[in-house]
């Protein structure tokens, strides 16, 4: 498509719960990234990945966060055993091979931990 | 890594006036420097961006300047509009390829009166 397609919107859950986002990036944008928006401002960024491929990972809390994209599948990240500090909105982004470098951001999915 | 410093954290002007929006980066090895948009719940936007080998580049009524050996930059919004209220972030990454990982300001809240 030509927008960044992020699901769920908003998505609630119980401390502890786990969840998963998704994100289809725009088609022919060959990396992905991951930023996680907190306190309204403040991106952080996750991961990043080429294609299938992780390409830096250097952002992501490890014990508990994951993320893939697989081919012919959206992209996902999950957080196992939430924590109230992941209250945040997620934001997926694609950009093209060998461009200028613009990132295109989808609206983001906002998790609420209870 | 690197940290990128942004101010004001909250700016109103009146309509027709104009807006600046100052950034400061760490890393002198960065070498592109975007400015996001980001109005309410949606992901931010690209609306102009610099790289180090220029000093300043403008779009309209939108510009931005970059002083390498300060290690800052800055956004100004001419004649500004009420549509340009929004949040306003700068961010510096050094590029990697085609994958650029964005450390981003903290962001800017712009309020223009009408």
């Amino acid at each position: 498509g030509e927008e960044v397609a992020q699901t769920p919107k908003h998505l609630v859950r119980g401390e502890g719960q786990k969840a998963k986002l998704y994100c289809a990036p725009i088609k022919g944008h060959s990396y992905v990234f991951w930023y996680q928006q907190v306190l309204k401002n403040e991106f952080k960024f996750l991961i990043s990945f080429q294609n299938e491929n992780v390409f830096d990972e250097t952002g992501m809390p490890k014990e508990r966060f994951s993320a893939k994209c697989l081919p012919n599948s959206p992209c996902s990240l999950e957080i196992q055993a939430t924590k109230l500090e992941d209250s945040a909105v997620y934001f997926c982004a694609s950009t093209p091979q060998g461009t200028t470098g613009e990132l295109f951001f989808g609206e983001g999915s906002r998790l609420t931990v209870l | 890594g690197e940290n990128v410093e942004q101010h004001p954290s909250t700016l109103s002007v009146q309509e027709g006036d104009s807006a600046v929006i100052k950034c400061t980066y760490s890393d002198s090895a960065s070498n592109y420097f975007p400015w996001y948009k980001q109005e309410l719940g949606k992901g931010p936007q690209l609306i102009i961006d610099i790289r180090s080998n220029v000093g300043e580049k403008k779009d309209q009524r939108i510009a931005v300047t970059l002083n390498k050996t300060a290690k800052h930059f800055s956004l100004h919004i001419t004649e500004t509009q009420p549509e340009d209220s929004a949040v306003y972030f700068c961010a510096a990454s050094i590029a990697s390829g085609s994958a650029r990982q964005l450390t981003f300001g903290s962001g800017t809240q712009l309020t223009v009166l009408p």
